[in-house]
This record gives C-alpha cells, structure tokens and sequence, in this order.
C-alpha cells in the first residue's frame, strides 16, 4: 500500500518560514492535499490539488510537489499556526485515500 | 453555511454494533461524495471509507473491510456507517468529511466529530 511520510515534529520562530515535508514514491505524480488539526478541533483543509488555497485560507500558505517529495510552506510563522498538519492522496492502485502520519508545527 | 454534524458514537464492548449518522446541511447532499474519517486518541487521521454522490462507488480501507458498512439516504441529506464486530483498535473519534470532487478530491468540509469507545 501507499506511504506518506512526514516528520514528526518541526520547530519555527515567529514570523520565519516553516516548512513540512511529505515524502511518497512518484508523488509528484498525485494531487497532494493538507490539512490543519489543532487540539480538540476537526481538521482544517489549508491546501489542495499541491499548491491551491480555499477560500478563507491566508497567502501565507502554500504548497508545492514535485518527483517523492510535496512540502507546505507556511511563511511569516505566527503562534495561531501552532497545530497537526497532515498530507493526504489518493492511492488508485489500491482504491484507498491516504493520510501522512502528521507533523506537529510549534512556534517558538 | 455547510454543516456536518455526527451522532451515535458511544461505548461498545468488543464484538458489538454501533451505526453512527451525519446529518448535512447548507448544500446539496446529493451532489458530493462523502467520507468517514477517523482517528484514535493522540494518533493521526486515518481514511475509514468513501461513498459516491449516487452510492455507486464505494470503497473501504482494509482495516474495516468486511466489518463496517457505508451508505448514504440523499432524501434524508444523511451519511451512515454501520459498524459490526467492533474491536479495540476501533477506538477514535468519527469524522464525516464532504468530498468536492471524486475520489481524487480534498475534503473540504468536516464534522466535528463523534467519539466511539470499544471496551468490556
């Protein structure tokens, strides 16, 4: 089956730039979507389809992917983006959606 | 305003059944496909199951194959998941997520969740 992985954990001063990685094979090839969790909250859709942002989402989110790696970018860091964030595909091999581990964003 | 609100969850013992309900509101049900999405205490989201808009394409994750069931009523604007032969690892708050677009679409929209316990 499809693995996303991400790093645990990634530390950031406010107002630098914060960038979370989710490697995958060939997942330059798939629409990579992220998501926002903060504690007792359901998840937040931050970017989709790799680099678009909904509506409501600040500029200061962005995304990009390209061959096994896709990366949110969050610049000018401020400590309401302290939270879980979560990459997700669509596996078609296997007809399954799939969820990166998680990265736990902490501003410092 | 989109509204997704879960309801069913509670405590089970091992081998029970338990059939949790997402009530839609603020758009047309019928015209999305929808999830479940869940995730166990202080673990990460894990894809449960996704239904079509017409319920003609279903898939599940392999965890809960054979043992849980979707299925949606659009009259009703409702999204169900029967779940049977509950076990421990079956512990997590239940998330319904609105899917914009097929099985390649983001989830846009989230419930806020209901908590299902499997315990003796």
């Amino acid at each position: 089956s499809y693995v996303l992985t991400q790093p645990p954990s990634v530390s950031v001063a406010p107002g630098q730039t914060a960038r979370i990685t989710c490697g995958g094979n060939n997942i330059g090839s798939k629409s990579v979507h992220w998501y926002q969790q903060k504690p007792g909250q359901a998840p937040v859709l931050v970017v989709y389809d790799d680099s678009d942002r909904p509506s409501g989402i600040p500029e200061r989110f962005s995304g990009s992917n390209s061959g096994n790696t896709a990366t949110l970018t969050i610049s000018r860091v401020e400590a309401g983006d302290e939270a879980d964030y979560y990459c997700q595909v669509w596996d078609s091999s296997s007809d399954h959606q799939v969820f990166g581990g998680g990265t736990k964003l902490t501003v410092l | 305003e989109v509204q997704l609100v879960e309801s069913g969850g509670g405590l089970v013992q091992p081998g029970g059944s338990l059939r949790l309900s997402c009530a839609a509101s603020g758009f047309t049900f019928s015209s999305y496909s929808m999830n479940w999405v869940r995730q166990a205490p202080g673990k990460g989201l894990e894809w449960v199951s996704y239904i079509s808009s017409s319920s003609s394409t279903i898939y599940y994750a392999d965890s809960v194959k054979g043992r849980f069931t979707i299925s949606r009523d659009n009259a009703k604007n409702s999204l169900y998941l029967q779940m049977n032969s509950l076990r421990a690892e079956d512990t997590a708050v239940y998330y319904c997520a609105r899917g914009v677009r097929g099985v390649i679409s983001p989830f846009d929209y989230w419930g806020q969740g209901t908590l299902v316990t499997v315990s003796s």
